[in-house]
């Protein structure tokens, strides 16, 4: 069965610095997202992107966030300059036309700031 | 703006025994609904959904009706197995938007 990859599974990284986390959605989906979820709290929407624009984002995808589809199968997630309360799990997540409001979800990279 | 409760975890169970787990809704407008499951080390799997009032969405024995007149869309399954154990998301995502509301979660442990 297709599912979503991302990778790494855990990255430590030093306050200020960037980070870009990568995912692989189902290849014939168009939809895609960036979900986060800080330890002991909700998981919250980031971020859509379809046909290579974003478009949705939440209040907290800031202008430190930004994402990419750098060739047909990636999906990018930077951080330009993290802060220590960006220490989450991030998911990414997609869905194909049909099955828009179907999100299928990886299994999320730990993102720790020192 | 919207939001979704559920019912504090942890829960634990006997092998065999009735499940229900609480989730409750705020929005405005007709949201689809969803149950989520992330089982250890895994990401969040679609378990079931439901796009309207009084739809029952259905999976591998665990079903929830959504109940408009209570804003409502409780999980249950007659008899959990030790596979079961995980934790549960309920979420809604509301016509037009693309973003998936969360609640917190509910850990379920189902002990043999």
């Amino acid at each position: 069965e297709p599912e979503v990859t991302q990778t790494p599974s855990h990255q430590v990284t030093q306050m200020g610095q960037e980070v870009i986390l990568r995912c692989v959605p189902i290849s014939n989906h168009l939809y895609f997202y960036w979900y986060r979820q800080i330890l002991g709290q909700k998981v919250e929407f980031l971020v859509s992107f379809y046909n290579n624009e974003i478009s949705e984002k939440s209040e907290i995808f800031d202008d430190q966030f930004s994402v990419e589809r750098p060739d047909g199968s990636n999906f990018t997630l930077k951080i330009r300059s993290t802060k220590l309360e960006d220490s989450a799990m991030y998911f990414c997540a997609s869905s194909s036309r049909t099955g828009k409001n179907e999100q299928y979800f990886g299994p999320g990279t730990r993102l720790t700031v020192t | 703006g919207d939001s979704v409760t559920q019912m504090e975890g942890p829960v634990t169970l006997s092998e065999e025994a009735f499940l229900t787990i609480n989730c409750t809704y705020t929005a405005t407008g007709y949201p689809s609904l969803f149950w989520y499951v992330q089982y250890p080390g895994e990401g969040l799997q679609l378990l079931l959904k439901a796009t309207k009032a009084d739809d029952k969405g259905s999976n591998k024995g665990f079903e929830a009706t959504y109940r408009k007149e209570t804003t409502s869309f409780h999980l249950e399954k007659g008899s959990v197995q030790v596979s079961d154990s995980a934790v549960y998301f309920c979420a809604l995502i509301q016509g037009g938007s693309e973003k998936l509301v969360f609640g917190k979660g509910t850990k379920l442990t189902v002990n043999p």
